[in-house]
């Protein structure tokens, strides 16, 4: 089955503590991102990659890094995780050339930073 | 003032009634996708639009790319359509960069 699997679904953490959250889809997709959805402010992008060892930012990128060392993985990684980063993140993937194909988003992934 | 306005925030619909969602966007595009959420759940996308119309089962979307507007209906609306429905563009500029809509929240009450 085509699809986006991120992981964890849930997660608690503290303030400080580097955390990764993953993502990988197995449709070979070049085009892969990370967005945050908050009550008020719908959903905003963070990082992007449109190919392997391409990545840039987003609309809210500060305090996030993302790698895309294989084609099928990108993971969030959040060095020092600070409350205000308490959110439900979802990863995307499109085939290339504009995105016109359509995007298969992930399940999502409620991180909750104490 | 957001890029893409969604309206309405809220909508509420007995059973079996038509619905109208309306998206306006302020900034050239390439083009415009729909998407539904559910209560707890993922992201699934319904349409990605560049002209004109499309329809899938009891959903139809059509968008008018002079005046910058989208709109969602759903005909004969179950309560099974309860969910948020989120309009998505890509700015013209860029072939990957999603700007989204605040979304509506549609409850369909038997």
């Amino acid at each position: 089955e085509a699809q986006v699997t991120q992981n964890p679904r849930y997660l608690i953490t503290v303030t400080g503590k580097k955390l990764t959250v993953t993502c990988s889809q197995n449709m070979n997709h070049e085009y892969m991102s990370w967005y945050r959805q908050d009550p008020g402010l719908g959903l905003r992008q963070i990082y992007y990659s449109m190919n392997v060892e391409v990545t840039d930012k987003g609309d809210v990128p500060e305090g996030y890094k993302v790698s895309r060392k294989e084609k099928r993985n990108f993971p969030l990684i959040l060095e020092s995780p600070s409350p205000n980063q308490t959110s439900l993140y979802f990863c995307a993937s499109s085939r290339s050339q504009g995105a016109v194909y359509g995007y298969t988003f992930g399940s999502g992934t409620r991180l909750t930073v104490v | 003032k957001n890029e893409v306005e969604q309206s309405p925030q809220n909508l509420t619909a007995q059973e079996g009634e038509f619905i109208t969602i309306n998206c306006s966007y302020s900034v050239g595009i390439s083009a415009l996708h729909w998407l539904q959420q559910h209560p707890g759940g993922g992201i699934v996308s319904l349409f990605m639009l560049s002209s004109g119309k499309k329809k899938h089962g009891r959903l139809i979307a059509t968008i008018n790319i002079q005046e910058k507007h989208s709109s969602l209906h759903i005909t004969a609306s179950h309560p099974r359509d309860s969910a948020v429905y989120i309009c998505a563009v890509i700015s013209g500029g860029s072939n990957y960069k999603l700007t989204f809509g605040k979304g509506t929240l549609l409850t369909v009450n038997p």
